[in-house]
């Protein structure tokens, strides 16, 4: 079964930083690409940013402008998202979800709440 | 960057109703297009990929058609547990959702 499980989310003050962990597990983790994406509250969803396997190709929505960095440790089975410079409007759900290239997103985290407040 | 619009943002619908709802990608993104339903507080789950290849698991009252640009979801016999948010999701080059369609009860 696969299972992606999201943690470090929390309450963080505005300027502040954070770092959001994801485990997988039950799939060959180095064989994917993995992608963050967030959901404000009461809002859509909104793709954060995608990482390959190897961590060759390293993708972000322009709306970051520079302040998340996405990475992974394959010999731990593990996925990060580096947030820096959080605003309000950065609160949200963080999902860690697979990606397929030929299917898209096709797993999920249960997500990790962030919520960047003074 | 391509960008995806969802239309309608919201419905009302009745049960056993059939519901279209439409995706346009702002450029061509072939088949590389997937259809989820999230319900509140719950986690999105995939209906449809491939543009037209239906999860396994998912009711067959479920289906997508299209390519290219130009995307449905269309869900026949709605029943009470389809009353959710849809969202589509491009994966053609990064990746965009679909602002979301709520389907609400008539």
């Amino acid at each position: 079964e696969v299972l992606l499980v999201e943690s470090g989310g929390g309450l963080v003050k505005p300027g502040g930083s954070l770092r959001l962990s994801c485990v997988g597990s039950g799939f060959t983790f180095y064989a994917y690409s993995m992608n963050w994406v967030r959901q404000a509250p009461g809002k859509g969803l909104e793709w954060v940013s995608s990482i390959s396997g190897s961590s060759s190709k390293i993708q972000y929505a322009d709306s970051l402008k520079g302040r998340f960095t996405i990475s992974r440790d394959n010999a731990k089975d593990s996925l990060y998202l580096q947030m820096s410079s959080l605003r309000a409007e950065d609160t949200a759900v963080y999902y860690c979800a697979r990606d397929d290239y030929y299917e898209g997103i096709d797993y999920w985290g249960q997500g990790t709440l962030v919520t960047v407040s003074s | 960057d391509i960008q995806v619009t969802q239309s309608p943002s919201a419905m009302s619908a009745s049960v056993g109703d059939t519901v279209t709802i439409t995706c346009r990608a702002s450029q061509d993104i072939s088949h590389f297009l997937a259809w989820f339903q999230q319900k509140p507080g719950k986690v999105p789950k995939r209906l449809i990929y491939a543009a037209s290849s239906l999860q396994s698991g998912v009711p067959s009252r479920f289906s997508g058609s299209g390519s290219g640009t130009e995307f449905t979801l269309t869900i026949s016999n709605l029943q009470p547990e389809d009353f959710a948010t849809y969202y589509c999701l491009q994966h053609k080059n990064h990746l965009t959702f679909g602002g979301g369609t709520k389907v609400e009860i008539k």
